[in-house]
């Protein structure tokens, strides 16, 4: 199973923008990069999913290199209600992997 | 329904005490994950079901964990002869593909 290594934390103010980087050195060929969003006393939340280049939604986007051997994470104008942990997973889209979550990022947003 | 639905949402147990973890997950999703998660860790994945097929159950702690899901819908974690040391929040996630899990709000478990 990939890996992943993410920031133990990070600091920002309302309205900037914060990008999160996930290393996943060992990535396999058939690997998705999926990112969660959890805040306390709640399961994790699906956020965004990619595999190559760069993905959007209507949350956030993820840029992935071309050796896709790292991801970031970016939230555009983030909010005090952006504070949460954020977790970058590595699996593949078999339905069967034992998805393995890291400690992930606190990110906390302030005024 | 909607969501995964987990229950009970807090559970105190005296140590010793068996206790059941149960999961409701969206309808027709195939796949069901357990995951235990400790204060201020990440969660941990325990196991495994595809269907009614438990495929992987190598997260299980010790022999006093099963679960089990027999019609391949809800499912039971179950936990015998309670410990401190398993006190955490226990999650339930379910997939219909493609590594999207969506994860329930969890069961708080304290072991006094």
């Amino acid at each position: 199973l990939a890996k992943t290594t993410q920031p133990i934390s990070m600091d920002s103010y309302e309205g900037q923008e914060v990008n999160i980087t996930c290393s996943h050195n060992n990535i396999a060929t058939n690997d998705y990069i999926t990112w969660y969003q959890q805040f306390p006393s709640q399961g994790p939340r699906f956020i965004i999913q990619g595999y190559k280049t760069k993905v959007t939604n209507e949350v956030a986007s993820l840029f992935i290199p071309a050796d896709r051997k790292s991801s970031t994470l970016s939230l555009p104008r983030v909010s005090l209600s952006d504070t949460a942990v954020y977790y970058c997973l590595v699996g593949d889209d078999s339905g069967y992997s034992t998805l393995t979550f890291g400690k992930g990022t606190m990110l906390l947003v302030s005024p | 329904g909607a969501g995964v639905s987990q229950s009970p949402r807090y559970k105190v147990a005296k140590r010793g005490q068996d206790v059941a973890l149960r999961c409701d997950p969206i309808s027709g999703h195939v796949s069901l994950f357990w995951y235990q998660q400790a204060l201020g860790q990440g969660p941990e994945f325990l196991t495994y079901f595809q269907n009614e097929a438990q495929l992987d159950k190598s997260g299980l702690p010790s022999d006093r964990f099963f679960a089990e899901r027999p019609e391949g819908s809800v499912s039971t974690l179950k936990i015998q002869r309670t410990q401190q040391e398993d006190s955490a929040v226990y999650l339930c996630a379910s997939s219909g593909g493609n590594e999207k899990l969506f994860f329930g709000s969890g069961t708080q478990l304290s072991v006094l």
